[in-house]
This record gives C-alpha cells, structure tokens and sequence, in this order.
C-alpha cells in the first residue's frame, strides 16, 4: 500500500464547475496535510495547509480532512482553465523525521 | 515570485563535467531540502539540511553532493552524472520547530540534462 495514494485522472471538469480531489494515507499518525498545484514544466506551489479535521476554506479552494477515514480532499469551486495542472497531495509523517510524502498527483482538466 | 532562489535554471553537462547547483532563501527557514523530480512523478527527496547540519540522506548515489554554507545557502554539487539523473531538482525551505509540521516552499528549480 503507497502512504499517500490519489488518482492519478485526468479529471475532467467544465468551467465554473466544482472540482473534487481526493487523496488518502496511511499513517495514522500523520498531523500536517497540504495541497500543491503544479503547473507543467513548472515547480509546486503550496495552494493549502490543513491541520485539524473539518474544512478549511481559501478563496475557491476547501480543503477537509477526516483524520479518522485518513483522508483528505480539495474543491475547488468556479473552476477555471488557469486551473489545469497537476495537484499533488502531501502528508508529513509522524515520527522524528517529519518527511513530507506527496501523492502521485492528479492531473486537472478544465474544459472552457 | 518565489522566495527560493535557484540558480541557474538551466543545465546541460556532460557525464565527466562537475557542476553546482545553487539555492537561496531568505525566510529566515533553518530546514532546507534537495528534492529530484522526473517527468510525471512526484518529487523525490534527497536530502534534509536542519541547522545547516545533514539530517536525512535519502541513500542519495555519491555523486550527488550537498553542501549548506550557511542558514540561507544550499548547494548540490554533480560529478560524474549518469544521464538517467537528467531531471528537474527543487530546493525547497521551511520553518523548524512547532508542534506541526510547516509547509515546503519551493523554489523554481533547476532543469538538468546529462548528455
């Protein structure tokens, strides 16, 4: 089983729609969760920090953790073409080194 | 604009060349990080700087080598590439310390290709 898992798509969503992205883990013990978006050729750009469980609300974007179900999500609402890119899920694990474990990624498509 | 700097963006070298990469913040981060990334893949981690002393070594090939002159400063020093490390590296920072973890911030990175 990978630490962080998520779909790698692509997804495939029309502007203005709501764009869901899921990405679970298995360290329980995990306390830290952020979202990176990338661009092709480009290098990640933190879009979110979640923490405790519930959601967390940034402009278009919500991400939610459910640390019970190890799994956290980000919407992103009004999507638009400027948000196709690849979004990689990261977890810093527990522990004394505090790695941070990303995701595969999953590729975004907005259609306009 | 991103806060981590890498130089140079660009870097062709050939298998027996010695090169450095180059990487400066000034967020006042006491961690910094050596990540590889190959196309399609998430980034990798090389290596973790905590105070300016080597705190993870990913079981990186000696040909990579890094170096943290000071708290703002990293450097990753190439020798003897194989073109198989053609790849784009990321230097990336964060705060230390807390009871949670901080966010990476990276830089722009480095595209190399080893001819």
């Amino acid at each position: 089983q990978k630490e962080v898992e998520q779909n790698s798509g692509p997804l495939s969503v029309p502007e203005g729609a709501i764009a869901s992205l899921n990405c679970t883990y298995s360290d329980r013990g995990s306390q830290s969760f952020f979202w990176y978006r990338q661009y092709s050729g480009k290098s990640p750009e933190l879009i979110m920090s979640i923490y405790s469980n519930g959601d967390k609300e940034d402009g278009r974007f919500t991400a939610q953790l459910n640390k019970a179900s190890q799994y956290v999500s980000l919407l992103i609402r009004d999507s638009q073409p400027s948000d196709s890119a690849t979004y990689l899920c990261a977890v810093k694990s527990s522990g004394n080194t505090g790695k941070l474990i990303f995701g595969q990624g999953t590729t975004l498509q907005v259609k306009p | 604009d991103t806060e981590v700097t890498q130089t140079p963006k660009h870097l062709v070298m050939g298998m027996t060349n010695k090169k450095s990469l180059k990487c400066e913040q000034h967020m006042g981060h006491r961690a910094m990080y050596w990540y590889k990334q190959k196309a399609k893949k998430p980034p990798e981690l090389m290596f973790v700087y905590s105070y300016e002393k080597l705190s993870i070594n990913e079981s990186v090939p000696s040909r990579f080598s890094p170096e943290c002159p000071n708290s703002s400063l990293l450097n990753l020093h190439l020798h003897a590439l194989q073109p198989e490390d053609s790849a784009l590296y990321l230097c990336a920072s964060s705060q230390m310390g807390g009871g949670l973890g901080s966010p990476l911030h990276f830089g722009n990175g480095t595209r190399l290709t080893v001819t």
